[in-house]
């Protein structure tokens, strides 16, 4: 699987949109863009993920480049719960990978009044 | 639905004890991961499983046994902990029929090793 780098840490002011970049230069085009979010060390938590197109849920946005080497995941309306460290993760569409995660160190958002 | 459980949710050993970690999940899941996380890093994939019956190795097995043998638990045995097994373990399970395949974690066992 393709390797990501994440900045080490950023802070966002509550209210405001977090947007935190993922740069995954080397992605072959069968895998995909996740990320995952852990809370103050619990178990790591889903977000969202995507291919090629932008997606948005109900927690966030993913934007993914054209060339698609790196995305930025958009939290509109940051808040204190919001406070965590966040993995970009690149992971294979192929059924024999048993959809296995890499977990890099993430970014460590700290939301801040 | 629970989810995803472990137990126990801390445990102390002495160097050479042995301890088995369990993982239970409710969602049908087929595959199911062991991962361990140290201070200040990323999850690191122990062992993992892709049915009942099968296990594989992941990034960081050694010193490490698993076994599933139904379907819904999956098994983390220490058979001779060593210091450097300090660490929070987590379980996670995923579906093959999701199109995500996204995992879900349990809420982690803080292992120390005096």
């Amino acid at each position: 699987d393709a390797k990501t780098t994440q900045p080490t840490s950023m802070d966002c002011a509550e209210g405001r949109a977090a947007n935190l970049p993922c740069n995954h230069s080397t992605i072959s085009g069968n895998e995909y863009v996740y990320w995952y979010r852990q809370i103050h060390s619990q178990g790591p938590q889903y977000i969202i993920h995507g291919l090629k197109n932008n997606e948005t849920n109900e927690m966030a946005s993913l934007i993914i480049t054209e060339d698609r080497k790196s995305s930025t995941l958009i939290l509109p309306h940051a808040t204190l719960r919001d406070t965590a460290v966040y993995y970009c993760i690149v992971r294979s569409r192929n059924t024999g990978t048993a959809s296995k995660l890499t977990f890099g160190t993430g970014t460590r958002l700290q939301v801040t009044l | 639905n629970a989810g995803v459980t472990q137990t126990p949710k801390f445990r102390v050993l002495k160097t050479g004890q042995s301890m088995t970690l369990l993982c239970a999940q409710d969602m049908n899941h087929e595959y199911m991961y062991w991962y361990r996380q140290d201070p200040g890093m990323g999850l690191r994939l122990i062992h993992y499983s892709v049915g009942e019956g099968t296990t594989a190795k992941g990034e960081v097995p050694d010193g490490y046994n698993v076994s599933r043998l139904k379907k819904q638990n999956f098994l983390l045995g220490l058979e001779s902990a060593a210091p450097s097994q300090t660490s929070v373990y987590f379980c996670a399970s995923t579906g093959t029929g999701l199109p995500s395949r996204e995992q879900y974690f349990g809420p982690g066992t803080r292992l120390t090793v005096t």
